[in-house]
């Protein structure tokens, strides 16, 4: 199985101020045969299922706010919200897709300062 | 509008067996894998399997000997049955739409609203 990483656990950021979010993969991610990242972002909101943000490593599903970027290659990952909104107060994931059984990482926890 | 919506029993006593359904209103089954997927505070998000809509499933291996999940395409539905439950099986279970791209399965777009499963003597 492929084990996703995240770091830091928790964060807590002032309003309009930058959240990152670091997501490492035990092995790559990366398809050789279509230079695709097979890894995505989720969002969960206390007492809801999680929701797609970006998939692709950096391609936003329809409808994220543009604040929400993704970057990152191979095994290393990047989820960045470049001004955070009250509405951003969640937990986030990553996972990945490259293979079964799809995983997860432990999630990180995003708060306001 | 797709919409996920589940039910089953919410408590179990040890070794019975668990039995969730999910159906699926606003959508075509074709191209997609019907997943099923739980979620605890110590283990997090777990992929539990999936079931694509020739009816072929793929189940994670820690959970392959006691699952089964399966499709009625008649009613628009997905099962899922874990058999010899105990404590360790505690979680909210999500039926969940995994979208396709060349034959696999790739992220997850939509979500049921989950089912909090509580196994105790």
């Amino acid at each position: 199985d492929i084990v996703m990483t995240q770091s830091p656990d928790s964060l807590a950021v002032s309003l309009g101020e930058r959240a990152t979010i670091n997501c490492k993969s035990s092995q790559t991610v990366l398809s050789i045969y279509n230079n695709k990242n097979y890894l995505a972002w989720y969002q969960q909101k206390p007492g809801q299922p999680p929701k797609l943000l970006l998939y692709w490593a950096s391609t936003r599903e329809s409808g994220v706010p543009d604040r929400f970027s993704g970057s990152g290659s191979g095994t290393d990952f990047t989820l960045t919200i470049s001004s955070l909104q009250t509405e951003d107060v969640a937990v986030y994931y990553c996972q990945q897709y490259y293979s079964t059984p799809l995983t997860f990482g432990g999630g990180t926890k995003v708060e306001i300062k | 509008q797709v919409q996920l919506q589940q039910w089953g029993a919410g408590l179990l006593k040890p070794s019975e067996t668990l039995s969730l359904t999910c159906a699926v209103y606003g959508g075509s089954f074709s191209y997609y894998f019907w997943t099923w997927i739980r979620q605890t505070p110590g283990k997090g998000l777990e992929w539990i399997g999936e079931i694509n809509d020739g009816g072929s499933p793929n189940y994670n291996p820690s959970l392959k000997s006691r699952v089964t999940i399966s499709l009625d395409t008649s009613k628009n539905q997905f099962s899922l049955k874990l058999k010899s439950v105990t404590a360790a099986d505690t979680a909210m279970y999500y039926c969940a739409r995994g979208l396709m791209d060349t034959g696999k399965v790739t992220t997850i777009d939509h979500w049921g609203q989950g089912t909090l499963v509580l196994v105790s003597s």
